[in-house]
């Protein structure tokens, strides 16, 4: 197992464009979480699943942002209508029940 | 409210020095603590972790961390630093019971090594 792997690494998008993010977790990982990290900050929690159902949504995750994860495998987060103000890396993180967090490498929206 | 503390935004050290990265946190509970280590185009990667037991914690790359109750502190030491040691650390804390326990964050240290 390679890891936990998330696609693109980085997007370059103009503001009102809709993207979407992929994570791959660990296979055997059956918590999947999303972080939004900004320059200078540390991680801030989006949301987080257990196998298909998305057991917390932070307050951050505004209605233009949304998370599945629909065979409890891979998960997708997709922002619509973007704002400069997305501007961030997106990390995603699996564990299993009870273990240590597992990053990938992150996805950077560049939002124009 | 829950919260970490990481009071040093930048540290440059020189290569063999000894390091420490303080960490704060504040927290009700029995915390569960963690650093992580963030290289340049890299992913978080675990550096340590203290749950319970021995206060003074053993990581990856030669690091150890030490928790004191009292300072509510999990600091981070490393004896003899190294060029590749350079990259941003982060603490972390988790919050919550069980399995639903999330991690808070702190700012981040950004750690440059002299040669």
């Amino acid at each position: 197992d390679t890891g936990v792997s998330q696609n693109p690494r980085h997007k370059i998008t103009k503001r009102g464009q809709n993207v979407t993010f992929r994570c791959d977790p660990i296979s055997e990982h059956n918590r999947l979480y999303w972080y939004r990290q900004t320059l200078g900050q540390g991680p801030e929690f989006l949301t987080y699943f257990q196998n298909e159902a998305q057991l917390e949504k932070s307050r951050l995750l505004s209605d233009r942002f949304s998370a599945e994860r629909p065979k409890g495998s891979f998960s997708t987060l997709e922002i619509q209508r973007t704002e400069q103000g997305d501007s961030a890396m997106y990390l995603c993180a699996s564990r299993e029940l009870i273990g240590e967090l597992f990053f990938g490498e992150g996805s950077r929206l560049t939002v124009l | 409210a829950q919260s970490v503390t990481q009071p040093d935004i930048h540290i440059t050290v020189s290569e063999g020095a000894s390091l420490e990265l303080r960490c704060n946190y504040s927290y009700g509970a029995t915390p569960y603590l963690f650093w992580y280590v963030q290289s340049p185009g890299q992913g978080l990667q675990l550096l340590l972790k203290y749950f319970s037991g021995d206060t003074l914690v053993q990581g990856t790359k030669g690091f150890e961390a030490e928790f004191k109750r009292s300072q509510s502190s999990f600091n981070l030491r490393k004896p003899s630093v190294h060029w590749s040691d350079a990259a941003e650390y982060f603490c972390a804390v988790g919050v919550g019971a069980g399995n639903n326990r999330k991690l808070i964050w702190g700012l981040g240290t950004s750690l440059a090594v002299n040669p």
